[in-house]
């Protein structure tokens, strides 16, 4: 597909598991952005990759959060001991520089 | 006070009407502003992106930004149930993907046939 595909779709934890989500970006795309977004509200910043390097990590809510993207390609969102409030949406997106980023649908996180 | 206020609605309207979608934002350094459409369980999608202060007309749809007021606006022109999703202001200081975007809460629009 053409869009930036993120895996899977839903998934729910229990308190305390870890947790993995998968972002494809568009090819050829070099930035990557990470968001959360919380029930009836905006995304919100987490971290920015432009290509392997992590140069933005200051929205990431704690040393559970953690993100990866090793050949600049496929980026992945790892978040240890989940907690309740960690339930969101994490959306990622992607875009070529200086363009506006185009956004997957999302995980859908829900932590019982 | 949050960097960008957006009233969350929801709003109704019939279908033909013209819908006018609001932010304003506290932070001088904006430079990039960006309208998004999301519907539900979808990730948002870009409808406008504009550059400064200005008008950018595409289609039914027109953004306006007044950075002297720190205020944008999004019109839509001859509203039609497709329309009907939540749309979401963005802005940021750097260009296009190189700064992150700090995002209204969404305001929600349902357009009745």
């Amino acid at each position: 597909g053409a869009g930036v595909s993120q895996s899977p779709r839903y998934k729910v934890a229990k308190r305390g598991q870890d947790v993995a989500l998968r972002c494809d970006p568009i090819s050829g795309h070099v930035s990557l952005f990470w968001y959360q977004q919380a029930l009836g509200q905006g995304p919100e910043f987490l971290t920015y990759f432009q290509n392997e390097a992590q140069l933005d990590k200051s929205g990431l809510p704690s040393d559970r959060f953690f993100a990866e993207r090793p050949e600049g390609s496929v980026s992945t969102l790892k978040i240890q001991r989940t907690q309740q409030e960690d339930s969101a949406v994490y959306l990622c997106a992607s875009s070529p520089p200086t363009s506006p980023l185009h956004f997957g649908n999302g995980t859908r996180l829900t932590v019982t | 006070q949050k960097e960008v206020e957006q009233d969350p609605g929801p709003l109704s309207v019939p279908e033909g009407a013209i819908v006018s979608l609001n932010c304003t934002y506290s932070n001088s350094a904006f430079q990039y502003f960006m309208w998004y459409r999301q519907y539900s369980r979808k990730g948002p999608e870009l409808l406008m992106y504009t550059y400064s202060s200005g008008n950018k007309e595409d289609g039914r749809f027109t953004a306006q930004v007044d950075k002297s007021s720190k205020y944008i606006s999004l019109f839509i022109r001859d509203s039609q149930p497709s329309d009907s999703a939540t749309y979401l202001c963005a802005m940021s200081g750097l260009g296009g993907s190189q700064g992150n975007l700090i995002f209204g809460k969404g305001t929600k629009l349902s357009v009745k046939p």
